[in-house]
C-alpha cells in the first residue's frame, strides 16, 4: 500500500518561502506524476502542479511565477517550494500521486496546514 | 479554465437514504471527471473515475453518471461511514481543477 506524507514547517512568516516534502513509502517515486494540491479555509481545492519522476513540471499558470517542485528519487521524496508568501497561501497542502500528465489522483496524502502569519 | 460547479453544498441525509450530489462543468471534459470522499483530518480517498468507473475497493452503492456537462454521484443507501465532504475534479484540461464540495451530513 503506497501511503503519503507531508511535512514542513507549520507556519511561515509573510514574503518568505513556503517549503514542503512529500515522502512516499510502501512504493517507488518512479514511473509516476506527483502533485501539489492546497485548500484555503473554507474554500476548495486548488493544483498547484506537478513533477514527473524524470523531472518535468508543470505548474497551475495562477502560481507558476513563485512556485517550484522538485523529486529526490533516492529518498523516494519531492517538494514544493512557494515564494513571496502570503495569508492568501494559507491552506492545507496536500500532495498526491497520478499515472499520466492529465489524471485522477491515487492515493493523496492527509494533508499539513500552513498558516501564513508574522 | 474548466469551472466545476458543486451542488448542493451541503446535503443533510438519513442513515439507509439516498443522496444525490451534482457537479457541473463550463465546458466539455468528455469522462475525464473522478469524485472524491474526504474526512477531516484523513487523505481524499478516490470513489470513481472515467465519470462511473468505480475505483478499486469502493462499494456498489456508491455510481456515477454524466449527462453532457453534468455529473452525478449517487450514493443509494447512506451508511454511518459516507458522512463526509465529497467533491468532483476534472482531469481533461490544464490547469486541473476541482469541484468546490458537497458536505453530506446527518439529519
Amino acid at each position: 500500500q503506497v501511503l503519503l506524507q507531508e511535512s514542513g514547517p507549520g507556519l511561515v512568516k509573510p514574503s518568505e518561502t513556503l517549503s514542503l516534502t512529500c515522502t512516499v513509502s510502501g512504493g517507488s517515486i518512479s514511473p509516476y506524476y506527483w502533485s501539489w494540491m492546497r485548500q484555503p479555509p473554507g474554500k476548495g481545492l486548488e493544483w498547484i502542479g506537478y513533477i514527473f519522476h524524470s523531472g518535468r513540471t508543470n505548474y497551475n499558470p495562477s502560481l507558476k511565477s513563485r512556485v517550484s517542485i522538485s523529486v529526490d528519487t533516492y529518498n523516494n521524496q519531492f517538494s514544493l517550494k512557494m515564494n513571496s508568501v502570503t495569508a492568501a497561501d494559507t491552506a492545507v497542502y496536500h500532495c498526491a500521486r497520478h499515472s499520466s500528465g492529465p489524471d485522477k489522483f491515487d492515493p493523496w496524502g492527509q494533508g499539513t496546514l500552513v498558516t501564513v502569519s508574522s | 479554465e474548466i469551472v466545476l460547479t458543486q451542488s448542493p453544498a451541503s446535503l443533510s441525509v438519513s442513515p439507509g437514504e439516498r443522496a444525490t450530489l451534482s457537479c457541473r462543468a463550463t465546458q466539455s471534459v468528455t469522462s475525464h471527471l473522478a469524485w472524491y470522499q474526504h474526512k477531516p483530518g484523513q487523505a481524499p480517498r478516490l470513489l470513481i473515475y472515467g465519470a462511473s468507473t468505480r475505483a478499486t475497493g469502493i462499494p456498489g452503492r456508491f455510481s456515477g453518471s454524466e449527462s453532457g456537462t453534468e455529473f452525478t454521484l449517487t450514493i443509494s443507501s447512506l451508511q454511518s461511514e459516507d458522512f463526509a465532504v465529497y467533491f468532483c475534479q476534472q482531469y481533461y484540461n490544464w490547469p486541473l481543477t476541482f469541484g468546490g464540495g458537497t458536505k453530506v451530513e446527518i439529519k
